[in-house]
């Protein structure tokens, strides 16, 4: 079964500042999507950026960006220039490709990391 | 709608009582899903539909656990004999179609509290 493990439960950042947010993964799939989404106190899960993992090159999306590292696992978000806004819940999240012999597709999350930016 | 909407936003009810969570997705989304989130974790899969038909059910804890979605759109999530154990926020989400490559959007969550 896939797993999905976030190592800090919290993290803070200036605001202006950059910080990066770790997410490792367990899986025997060769085709999967990763993602990161971030929950305000809202609850709504809203798609921050998402990686297709047969593509070497990173995702990138304005302030936010990924280092993929596959054979490591690896999935870091960084967060460049740090606004009041990013304060919230960063969930990093698997869903495997059913078209490639992978899981029915479904999104498999982590625990989750606080993200509190400092003014 | 613009979004996937929820009701209620919140409920409250005794231990035992039954329970309808209702999603209505985005329009035009052939897949919808039901998550739960208890506090402190990520979000758990419960099930997914594809059309009418649920395609994976695997997420369902037990047989108190149950979803429809008759029409193709509105689902309902229904949970009978309600334990104190159920109180989490229940996340329901869609996406254009069932594949891995299809963006998931979700609501804002239906916050049950089991007393």
């Amino acid at each position: 079964a896939q797993t999905v493990t976030q190592s800090q439960p919290e993290m803070s950042v200036q605001e202006a500042e950059t910080v990066t947010l770790s997410c490792t993964y367990d899986t025997s799939e060769s085709d999967y999507y990763l993602f990161w989404y971030k929950q305000p106190p809202s609850r709504q899960m809203i798609l921050v950026i998402r990686q297709e993992a047969y593509k070497q090159q990173n995702a990138t999306e304005n302030r936010f960006s990924v280092n993929f590292q596959k054979a490591a696992k690896s999935f870091s978000l960084k967060i460049s220039d740090s606004q009041l806004g990013d304060a919230a819940m960063y969930f990093c999240a698997y869903r495997g490709d059913p078209n490639y012999g992978g899981s029915q597709g479904n999104l498999i999350f982590g625990k989750g990391t606080k993200l509190s930016v400092k003014p | 709608g613009a979004g996937v909407s929820q009701t209620p936003s919140n409920k409250v009810t005794e231990k035992g009582k039954y329970v309808e969570l209702r999603c209505d997705p985005i329009s035009g989304h052939t897949a919808l899903y039901w998550y739960r989130q208890s506090l402190g974790q990520g979000p758990e899969f419960l099930i997914y539909f594809q059309g009418t038909g649920a395609a994976d059910d695997s997420g369902l804890p037990n047989d108190r656990f149950f979803a429809v979605r008759p029409e193709g759109s509105v689902s309902t999530l229904k949970i009978q004999r309600t334990e104190r154990g159920d109180s989490a926020v229940y996340l329901c989400a869609s996406s254009l179609r069932g594949g891995s490559g299809n963006t998931i959007y979700f609501g804002e969550g239906s916050w049950l509290t089991v007393v």
